[in-house]
């Protein structure tokens, strides 16, 4: 099984401060890569598929990068709606499988 | 609109099963395939399996394999997902979450049910 390493686990900053995630696969997942905002009580969103592709409607300071084995996921300038967890997952048609998760936190 | 309605939460003992339905509807259900994601609490998630709504064919996480089983009814666009032998650690929110085709990304989800082994 591929697994999926995301760091930090948790981090702290400032409205209107950028803010990057990193996610690391065991092995290459090539661009299959998706990102997830989870609010607290709330289901999953998903945010950014194909490691790069942002979904309609997720506000445009959300990107992400990367192929392989290494992802980020950036927020180019932190509201206060962006306080949630982050969950990357890799997936192709068979499987697929999630990191632990990046809680984020506003000061 | 895509919406996926679950079913309410349940309190079990160990031992038994549960079953919990996710209703569709805004799309065509036979389309895209339908997976189950749990999450315990205070924990991340953890992927369950999936089932294809138009065939019936399901894919299961090992760990689940044996006690976790996936139905659809084509009918009333609802797929369900029942697991037996209820432990304890099976305390979690369960998700409903549809797929994107035959991709393992999911793009809409349930609003999630609890289910609580207590005995």
């Amino acid at each position: 099984d591929i697994q999926m390493t995301q760091s930090p686990s948790t981090l702290s900053a400032s409205v209107g401060d950028s803010v990057t995630i990193t996610c690391r696969a065991s092995q290459s997942v090539s661009v299959w890569l998706a990102w997830y905002q989870q609010r607290p009580g709330k289901a999953p969103q998903l945010l950014i598929q194909k490691a790069s592709s942002l979904e309609s409607g997720v506000p445009s300071r959300f990107s992400g990068s990367g192929s392989g084995t290494d992802f980020t996921l950036t927020i180019s300038s932190l509201q206060p709606e962006d306080s949630a967890t982050y969950y990357c997952q890799h997936y192709n048609s068979f499987s697929c499988g999630f990191g632990q998760g990046t809680k984020v936190e506003i000061k | 609109q895509v919406q996926l309605v679950q079913s309410g939460a349940e309190v079990k003992k160990p031992g038994a099963s549960v079953k919990v339905s996710c209703m569709t509807s805004g799309y065509t259900f036979t389309g895209y395939y339908m997976h189950w994601v749990r999450q315990a609490p205070g924990q991340g998630l953890e992927w369950m399996g999936r089932i294809n709504p138009n065939s019936g064919d399901t894919h299961s996480a090992q760990k689940f394999q044996g006690r976790v089983t996936f139905t659809r009814d084509t009918s009333i666009n609802t797929a369900y997902m029942e697991l037996s032998s209820l432990r304890f650690e099976d305390t979690a929110v369960y998700y409903c979450a549809r797929g994107y085709g035959s991709w393992y990304y999911l793009e809409h989800w349930g609003q999630g049910t609890l289910v609580t082994v207590s005995s």
